[in-house]
């Protein structure tokens, strides 16, 4: 059965740092991945999907990494901004059956200005 | 440019009372999916579609029915609500279209619904 880990659960950090989100998956067998943010009482906003044969994605000031073999994604923000703050989800859709998304369970993030 | 619609998007039940979420969907879609998110437990899959006609029982499926009478339509039903489902459920659609690896789902902004 696929898992989904993200770590850390909750990061606070000053506006202007760069930072790394964490995302490690148990089966390899993906079609891909996808980052999403999630505002308080809000729906899911994909930010970045990365195919199964992509190592990396970019968007702004984000970029978000994949290795395949080891389980494991990144997602990279550079200069934070208080607007950042928000709940980011990763998820993989996988290849068997539903080929449903299975979710990690978020990393809260904060902003400090 | 309206995506994946779900109404209503709010909504109090009382225990036993029953009720249906609809799901719409203008990418002409062929996968349809029910996700309900709880807090410590992330989103589950609740019931999925492949295509018209079809459904198909996800993670969590009790106390759920659902159906796909219409491609563009997936419609979640409560026959005789629970406090346990007290949630917020999202629906989401996706192609079938190939590379499936480059085919994102695609969610509506969620139905809250407490069960009192």
């Amino acid at each position: 059965k696929q898992e989904v880990t993200q770590i850390p659960a909750a990061l606070s950090v000053p506006e202007g740092e760069n930072l790394v989100l964490n995302c490690s998956f148990t089966d390899s067998a993906i079609y891909n991945l996808q980052w999403f943010r999630q505002d308080p009482g809000k729906g899911l906003t994909s930010l970045l999907l990365i195919q199964s044969s992509q190592r990396e994605q970019t968007s702004g000031r984000l970029n978000a990494s994949l290795d395949k073999s080891s389980g494991r994604s990144t997602l990279y923000i550079a200069a934070s901004q208080p607007g950042d703050s928000a709940t980011y989800l990763c998820a993989v859709r996988e290849v068997q059956g539903a080929q449903k998304l299975v979710f990690g369970q978020g990393t809260r993030l904060t902003i400090n200005p | 440019n309206a995506g994946v619609t779900q109404t209503p998007k709010f909504r109090v039940l009382k225990t036993g009372q029953s009720m249906t979420l609809l799901c719409a969907q203008d990418m002409n879609h062929e996968y349809m999916y029910w996700y309900r998110q709880d807090p410590g437990m992330g989103l589950r899959l609740i019931h999925y579609s492949v295509g018209e006609g079809t459904t198909a029982k996800g993670e969590v499926p009790d106390g759920y029915n659902v159906s796909r009478l219409k491609k563009q339509n997936f419609l979640l039903g409560l026959e005789s609500a629970a406090p346990s489902q007290t949630s917020v459920y999202f629906c989401a659609s996706s192609s079938a279209g190939a590379p499936r690896g480059n085919q994102p789902q695609h969610f509506g902004d969620g139905t809250r619904l407490s069960i009192l």
